[in-house]
């Protein structure tokens, strides 16, 4: 799987829309990207995926480069409960469940 | 919907022991993936189950193991325990392998001290 980069922390707004990069300048073709974010003592949870067009849900939206090399993931209106660890993740769909994460940016949403 | 269920939440081992953690996955899922999550390693795959058959590993010693049964629960095993296999044990399901979804849902975690 690709290798990813992202900032090691970020502060934002409550209120405000937090806009998380990562780089994966090494994507191959088949491979989608996929956002998980981790709150403190839980489980990661899954936020949003995709491959080559830009994704939205209840949850976030996801910007892709037309190139793939990065990506933005977009949080509308932070809240407080969205301070967390958020992990940008490169995968070929033949992977399985086989996820591999790196460090992540730790979010941390001000009031 | 019941969630990904883990037991124990929270356990202490000494060094030489063995232990045993289960995994009971969403209901209707098949897929059973493991993780683990230290401060210096963060987040590492263990491995992965589907329909009683490990399709995936991770790069970890031949301690760790796991099995899944008919009923799709899980259980992973550490056997003669370290100091660093204290960690998060994180199980996660998926209604199947090798789908482009890659969505997991995940439990929150067994916690393990090995003194």
């Amino acid at each position: 799987d690709a290798k990813t980069t992202q900032p090691t922390s970020m502060d934002c707004a409550e209120g405000r829309a937090a806009n998380l990069p990562c780089n994966h300048s090494t994507i191959s073709g088949n491979e989608y990207v996929y956002w998980y974010r981790q709150i403190h003592s839980q489980g990661p949870q899954y936020i949003i995926h995709g491959l080559k067009n830009n994704e939205t849900n209840e949850m976030a939206s996801l910007i892709i480069t037309e190139d793939r090399k990065s990506s933005t993931l977009i949080l509308p209106h932070a809240t407080l409960r969205d301070t967390a660890v958020y992990y940008c993740i490169v995968r070929v769909s033949a992977a399985g469940n086989k996820l591999t994460f790196g460090g992540g940016t730790r979010v941390l949403v001000k009031p | 919907k019941a969630g990904v269920t883990q037991t124990p939440r929270y356990l202490i081992k000494t060094r030489g022991q063995q232990v045993t953690l289960s995994c009971s996955p969403i209901s209707g899922h098949r897929s059973v993936s493991w993780y683990q999550q230290t401060p210096g390693q963060g987040l590492q795959f263990l491995f992965e189950y589907f329909s009683e058959t490990q399709r995936n590993k991770g790069n970890f010693p031949g301690r760790f193991s796991g099995r899944q049964f008919s009923n799709s629960r899980s259980e992973m095993n550490v056997s003669t325990l370290e100091l660093g296999d204290s960690a998060l044990y994180l199980c996660a399901s998926s209604p199947r392998t090798s789908t482009n979804t890659g969505e997991l849902f995940f439990g929150e975690g067994s916690r393990l001290t090995v003194l």
